[in-house]
């Protein structure tokens, strides 16, 4: 079993949409979470750490589950501009870090 | 401030030749990454370095490829002979030591070297 799973989509969604996805993680010990942001053929980029009581960064808001070991990131009122792929990120105890595959959105005009 | 440094960009080869690639990380980081990423897959490790010191190499294919950080601060990532399922972005990133006090998880990466085996 991986021990970062996300939905690969592609999720379509009109401007304006809210789309919401999420990131299965396989070990319990896993201390911080992250989302990344990689646009295509560009290098990933932090989007926001992801906090256990939940946290927002404008559009943007991440919750933590550590009982069902997930994490989620929905996007309010989407833009083109968000059209990329996130990736979930999982560090250990031991500080080593996991990626996901991504999950791909497209926000259409 | 500057940010992570790779060369080269794009590379192709053919199999069975080398390559290598380089990277400059952020200065002061002392902790580098190097990833593959393969289309349509996250960035796996392949190494990762404490100052000049290896951290975690479990998954570098140590038959082909090869990694070295002399001064504790820029890389370099050899493929030795290279494979067509080679073919993939290799990223390096940097952060300040992981285990240190205040650090916030975040890695760095540079904009990749795209490396396309024929």
């Amino acid at each position: 079993r991986k021990e970062v799973e996300q939905d690969p989509g592609p999720f379509n969604v009109p401007e304006g949409a809210t789309v919401a996805f999420n990131c299965t993680y396989s070990n319990s010990a896993s201390q911080s979470f992250f989302w990344y942001r990689q646009d295509c053929r560009k290098e990933p980029k932090l989007l926001m750490s992801v906090y256990s009581s939940g946290n927002e960064d404008g559009r943007f808001t991440a919750q933590l589950n550590r009982a069902s070991q997930y994490i989620s990131l929905l996007i309010r009122d989407s833009k083109l501009s968000d059209s990329a792929t996130y990736l979930c990120v999982v560090r250990r105890y031991d500080y080593k870090l996991s990626f996901g595959a991504g999950t791909t959105v497209t926000v259409r005009a | 401030e500057a940010g992570v440094a790779q060369s080269p960009r794009y590379k192709i080869i053919e199999k069975r030749q080398s390559v290598a690639f380089w990277c400059n990380p952020i200065s002061g980081h002392a902790t580098l990454y190097w990833y593959q990423q393969i289309l349509g897959q996250g960035p796996k490790l392949l190494i990762q370095f404490q100052n000049n010191g290896v951290v975690d190499d479990s998954q570098l294919p140590k038959d082909r490829f090869s990694a070295e950080r002399l001064k504790g601060v820029d890389s370099t990532l050899k493929i030795q002979p290279a494979k067509l399922e080679d073919s993939a972005v290799y990223l390096c990133a940097s952060t300040p030591n992981p285990w240190g006090p205040g650090n916030t998880g975040e890695l760095f990466f540079g904009e990749g070297s795209r490396l396309t085996v024929l």
